[in-house]
C-alpha cells in the first residue's frame, strides 16, 4: 500500500529565507508525486509534479522539488520565502498512472513571518 | 479556465436532516473524487467514481452514499447527518494518466 510522510506539522521561517517543506513516500511501483497548496477556506492548487526524468522540477510560484528516489523523499522548496507563501501544504503520490487513487500527507503548515 | 464547482461554500444543518452535497467538473474527466478534511487527520476519501453510475468506496464512507448520473456531476449525499460529520469537504476530480486532481473550493458543513 502506498503511503505519505510529512514529518512537521508546522514550519516557521522568516521571509526572505529559503523554506524546505519536507515529504517522504512509500510505493510499490513507481511514484507520482504532487505538491498541492491550500490558503484559507479553500480548497487544494496544484502546485508541481514529478513522473519521470529530471530529479529537480519547477512549479508556480517560485516553488520548486527535488526527487530523491533511494531516500524516497520529495521535498519543497524556495529560495526566497513570501508572506503569502504561508498556508497548509500537502503531498500526495500516486503508484504509476493506473494506480489507486492519490494518498495524501497530513499537511505541513507553513508561516512565513515578516 | 477549467473548474470543479461545488454549489455551497457553508452549510449549517441538523442533526438527523439528509443533506446533498453537488459537485459539477466542465473538463471531461472521468474521475471524480470526495473528501472530508479534518484538523490532524489530512484528507480522507469518502468516496470515488471513475465512471457514471459508478461508485467505490473509499477509507471512511460510512454514513455516507453518492450518486454520479451524468458524467459532470458528483454528489455526496449524508443519509442522516450527526455532529462527527461536521468537516470540510473537498470535491475533486481528474483523467487518468499523469494527472493529478482538480479540486473544488470545498464546502464547510456545521452539523447541530
Amino acid at each position: 500500500a502506498q503511503s505519505v510522510a510529512q514529518p512537521e506539522d508546522q514550519v516557521n521561517v522568516a521571509e526572505g529565507n529559503p523554506l524546505t517543506v519536507k515529504c517522504t513516500y512509500s510505493v510499490s511501483g513507481n511514484p507520482y508525486l504532487f505538491w498541492y497548496v491550500q490558503y484559507p477556506n479553500r480548497g487544494l492548487q496544484f502546485l508541481l509534479k514529478y513522473i519521470t526524468g529530471d530529479n529537480l522540477v519547477k512549479g508556480s510560484y517560485g516553488f520548486e522539488a527535488e526527487f530523491n528516489k533511494s531516500q524516497t523523499s520529495f521535498h519543497l522548496k524556495k529560495p526566497s520565502a513570501l508572506v503569502s507563501d504561508s498556508a497548509l501544504y500537502f503531498c500526495a503520490v500516486r503508484d504509476g498512472p493506473y494506480g489507486q487513487n492519490f494518498v495524501f500527507g497530513p499537511g505541513t503548515r507553513l508561516s512565513v513571518l515578516p | 479556465d477549467v473548474k470543479v464547482t461545488q454549489s455551497s461554500r457553508y452549510l449549517v444543518k441538523r442533526t438527523g436532516e439528509k443533506v446533498f452535497l453537488e459537485c459539477v467538473q466542465d473538463m471531461d474527466h472521468e474521475n471524480m473524487f470526495w473528501y472530508r478534511q479534518d484538523p490532524g487527520l489530512g484528507l480522507r476519501l469518502i468516496y470515488f467514481s471513475y465512471d457514471v453510475k459508478m461508485k467505490e468506496k473509499g477509507d471512511i464512507p460510512e454514513g455516507y452514499s453518492v450518486s454520479r448520473e451524468k458524467k459532470e456531476r458528483f454528489s455526496l449525499i449524508l443519509e442522516s447527518a450527526s455532529t462527527n460529520q461536521t468537516s470540510m469537504y473537498l470535491c475533486a476530480s481528474s483523467l487518468w494518466g499523469v494527472y493529478g486532481y482538480t479540486f473544488g473550493s470545498g464546502t464547510r458543513l456545521t452539523v447541530v
